[in-house]
């Protein structure tokens, strides 16, 4: 099963692009590269997803390198809100630590 | 639509105590899984149905048995309960099985301790 890295933490000042990095080196051709956010001990929430292609919805923006094997989500404008553990998954059932992001006012 | 709703919200149980943590999906979603995370870890896949009628065991199961009651319904037994098993409880739906793409819905969990 493909299984993601990323960093444990990050922090990015309020008002600024956060950029959270995966790898995701062992993803399979027809893998989608999913993100999801968990706030505080709430349940997981998703954000966005792609397959090859970059995206982008009303919460953020998803880069996949052309080889597939890492991406980054982009938080455009961040705000104390957004201050969450983001999950970079690729096989649904398997989620890693992800990476903590603090927002500093 | 309520989405995915679990009860309890909160439970305290005396080791070797027995109790069902319920979930139900108003979504029509085929697929449901319940995962357990403790502090400062990521979610694991304790049991998962990919279809009514079918039940599989994700990640760590041991201690634990599921029912998929109907499409709707999912729930978790701990027989005899243990301090190890002390977490907070997911439980989520996917309109399918791992399928190209499939996102996932979570309920609010379930927080367990046990003394």
């Amino acid at each position: 099963d493909a299984k993601t890295t990323q960093p444990p933490s990050m922090d990015c000042a309020e008002g600024r692009a956060a950029n959270l990095p995966c790898n995701h080196s062992t993803i399979s051709g027809n893998e989608y590269v999913y993100w999801y956010r968990q706030i505080h001990s709430q349940g997981p929430q998703y954000i966005i997803h792609g397959l090859k292609n970059n995206e982008t919805n009303e919460m953020a923006s998803l880069i996949i390198t052309e080889d597939r094997k890492s991406s980054t989500l982009i938080l455009p404008h961040a705000t104390l809100r957004d201050t969450a553990v983001y999950y970079c998954i690729v096989t649904l059932i398997i989620f890693g630590k992800g990476t903590r992001l603090h927002i500093l006012p | 639509n309520a989405g995915v709703t679990q009860t309890p919200k909160f439970q305290v149980l005396k080791t070797g105590q027995s109790m069902t943590l319920q979930c139900a999906q108003d979504m029509n979603h085929n697929s449901m899984y319940w995962y357990r995370q403790d502090p400062g870890m990521g979610l694991r896949l304790i049991y998962y149905s990919a279809s009514e009628g079918t039940t599989d065991k994700g990640e760590v199961p041991n201690g634990y048995n599921v029912s998929r009651l109907n499409k709707r319904e999912f729930s978790l037994r701990l027989e005899s309960a243990a301090p190890s098993q002390t977490s907070v409880y997911f439980c989520a739906s996917s309109e399918k099985f791992l399928s190209d793409y499939n996102e996932q819905f979570f309920g609010p969990g379930t927080r367990l301790t046990v003394l």
